[in-house]
């Protein structure tokens, strides 16, 4: 499989549940991140991380939680969640996040969370 | 901070026409790399042309091209020979080079391409 996946890509959820979406990058990146996508809002960048290594936290409430366990799988654990978290999750990669030539993020395809 | 203006929400083709997305960004960086990305109905975020603004050349791929105009902050998207698979919301976006720099995106114009 090439490029960017991820699992779920459709969650609904109860305010009291505990879950987790799973992104997973076959382009041999260093770096991952996780976004949320909210109707009529820009795109809202939540994490980086660069070589396993978290590098930013946009002020993200805890309840979301990262985990980057290789340079290929990048975790976002969720609980407690409000319904106001309902949204598209994008993961994207990579080559670095230094900001040079080889900054072009790939996107997954997103997971579409729905909190009741 | 860098910010990205799409000023047209939603804008409709027909079919082989020729359409051009307005994009506008502000920043204080000389240097810095645009994008624009593509999200069909199916979600998934595509690629569709980079611009590095040291690069005085508009970027090209196929029948997507760029019109780059640094002095004004402008970063314009045309696509010719329009397609029905062109039908997509389009997001154009800012990315310094420092190590802090993240990737900025507009709020989107949303293209409608018709028979």
């Amino acid at each position: 499989e090439t490029g960017v996946t991820q699992t779920p890509r459709h969650l609904v959820m109860g305010m009291t549940n505990k879950k987790s979406l799973k992104c997973e990058q076959h382009l041999g990146h260093n770096a991952m991140y996780w976004y949320k996508q909210s109707a009529k809002k820009p795109l809202e960048l939540m994490f980086v991380y660069s070589l396993e290594e978290r590098v930013e936290n946009n002020s993200v409430p805890s309840r979301f939680s990262p985990e980057c366990p290789n340079s290929s799988h990048l975790f976002l654990h969720l609980h407690t969640l409000q319904p106001e978290d309902s949204a598209l999750y994008l993961c994207a990669s990579s080559q670095d996040s230094r900001g040079g030539a080889g900054e072009t993020q790939y996107f997954g395809p997103g997971t579409r969370l729905l909190v009741l | 901070a860098q910010t990205v203006t799409q000023s047209q929400p939603e804008m409709s083709v027909q079919e082989a026409e020729t359409v051009t997305l307005s994009c506008t960004y502000d920043t204080s960086e000389n240097n810095y790399y645009l994008f624009w990305y593509k999200q069909p109905p199916s979600r998934q975020m595509i690629l569709v042309i980079r611009q590095e603004a040291y690069k005085q050349q508009n970027a090209t791929e196929n029948r997507f091209s760029v019109n780059f105009q640094k002095a004004a902050k402008s970063f314009s998207l045309k696509i010719s020979d329009s397609q029905l698979g062109d039908t997509a919301m389009y997001f154009c976006a800012f990315r310094g080079t420092g190590t802090a720099s993240k990737l900025t995106f507009g709020t989107g114009t949303r293209l409608q391409v018709t028979l």
